[in-house]
Formats: structure tokens, sequence, C-alpha cells
């Protein structure tokens, strides 16, 4: 099965810094790669994706990028803020007869230090 | 709108009781699935429903049951409970046209003594 790893486990950057999160996937048949964010307590929301035929991706202060020969991508947030304070998901799907199979990585930690 | 609603959100359990976790979206949402949460290991999926009437084991499926009653409804089940399924659980839904975004439920937090 489909099996994502994801780095750092966890990450501290000082307010207005930039936060890289890595993750490689190992099922080249996935398609599919979103981006959850999960504040304390409370439950994950997607805040970007990012499909197959697509190299990169940018909404504000986010991006994603995928390379897909390497079986990996990336989470970008620029000029962090406080509130960008959370755990961040990546993971890695496929389709089968319109049910996407997700896997997730462990998650990353993040913290901005005002 | 309430999307995903999961109950209920807490509960202490002895070891050997049983119990039923509910779930239920109003989303017109044709899959759904349970993730249980625990810390440094990510979401693992325990059991997931690809439409009305069918479901299928995920990678951590041991010691759990489910039933799809119907498109907005998916429980899950622990017959006899263990410590080591002390956790947070999650259910989510997804249209199942292959957009591929989940919608998770508030979270249950379950503690098996």
């Amino acid at each position: 099965g489909e099996n994502v790893e994801q780095h750092p486990s966890t990450l501290s950057v000082q307010e207005g810094d930039s936060a890289v999160i890595k993750c490689t996937y190992s099922d080249s048949a996935s398609n599919y790669f979103p981006w959850y964010k999960q504040e304390l307590g409370k439950r994950p929301q997607l805040i970007i994706d990012i499909r197959s035929n697509v190299g990169e991706k940018k909404d504000q202060r986010i991006a994603v990028t995928l390379n897909k020969t390497a079986k990996h991508f990336s989470l970008h947030i620029t000029e962090t803020q406080p509130e960008d304070s959370a755990v961040y998901f990546c993971a890695a799907s496929k389709g089968s007869g319109g049910y996407q199979k997700v896997t997730f990585g462990t998650g990353t930690k993040l913290q901005v230090i005002p | 709108n309430a999307g995903v609603t999961q109950t209920p959100k807490f509960q202490v359990l002895k070891t050997g009781q049983s119990m039923t976790l509910q779930c239920a979206q109003d989303m017109n949402h044709n899959s759904m699935y349970w993730y249980r949460q625990d810390p440094g290991m990510g979401l693992r999926l325990i059991y997931y429903s690809a439409s009305e009437g069918t479901t299928d084991k995920g990678e951590v499926p041991n010691g759990y049951n489910v039933s799809r009653l119907n498109k907005r409804e998916f429980s899950l089940r622990l017959e006899s409970a263990a410590p080591s399924q002390t956790s947070v659980y999650f259910c989510a839904s997804s249209p199942g046209d292959g957009t591929g975004e989940l919608f998770f439920g508030e979270g249950s937090r379950l503690t098996v003594l």
C-alpha cells in the first residue's frame, strides 16, 4: 500500500519567516495530494491541494510543489503568523471508481514565535 | 449546514466494554470514513465506505466493526474495548466523485481504562 513520510515532525520559526514541510510518497499511482491543518483540539481542515498534472499551486501565503519523478511534495508558508501555529498533515490519494483512498503523513507541529 | 456530526465527543470505557460511535453527514456525500489519531502517528484509516451498502477495511481494522446504515450515517463499534483503542476518532466524508477533499467531524475522544 501507499506510504507517506513527512518531515520535520516539529518546526519552530520566527513570525515573518518562511516554513517548509516536506513529504514523500511511494505509490506512483497516487494522483491527488492534499494538505490539512489541525489546530489544537479541532478537526483537520483542507488548506490546499494539488493534482498530479500540476507542478505548483499557490494560494496567498501558502504554496505547494509536486515532483512526480522524485515522488515528493512540499508545503511552503511565507510570512508566517502566530495563527499559522498548528499541526499540518500531508496526504497522498488515488482514486478508484470515484472513491479516493487517502494515506496521511505523521504530521508536522509548526510553532510560530511572535 | 451541520456538515459531519459525530457523537459522543468524550467517552470513558472499562476494558471489555462495548460502545458505538455515531456519525452522520448532511452533504449528500457518497463516501464515509473512520480514522483514529494517535500522537506521532497521524491519521490512520480504520474502515471506509465508498458508497451506501459497501464497507471495507482500512489500515487498522482489528477490534472494530462498522455499519453504513444509509447514505447519511456510518457507525463504528468497539465490541470489547482494549486500552490500545484509547485514541481520538474522526469520522469523515467525501463526495466520492473523485474530487478528494475529506470533511471531518469534530472528533470523539475515547479512553479505555
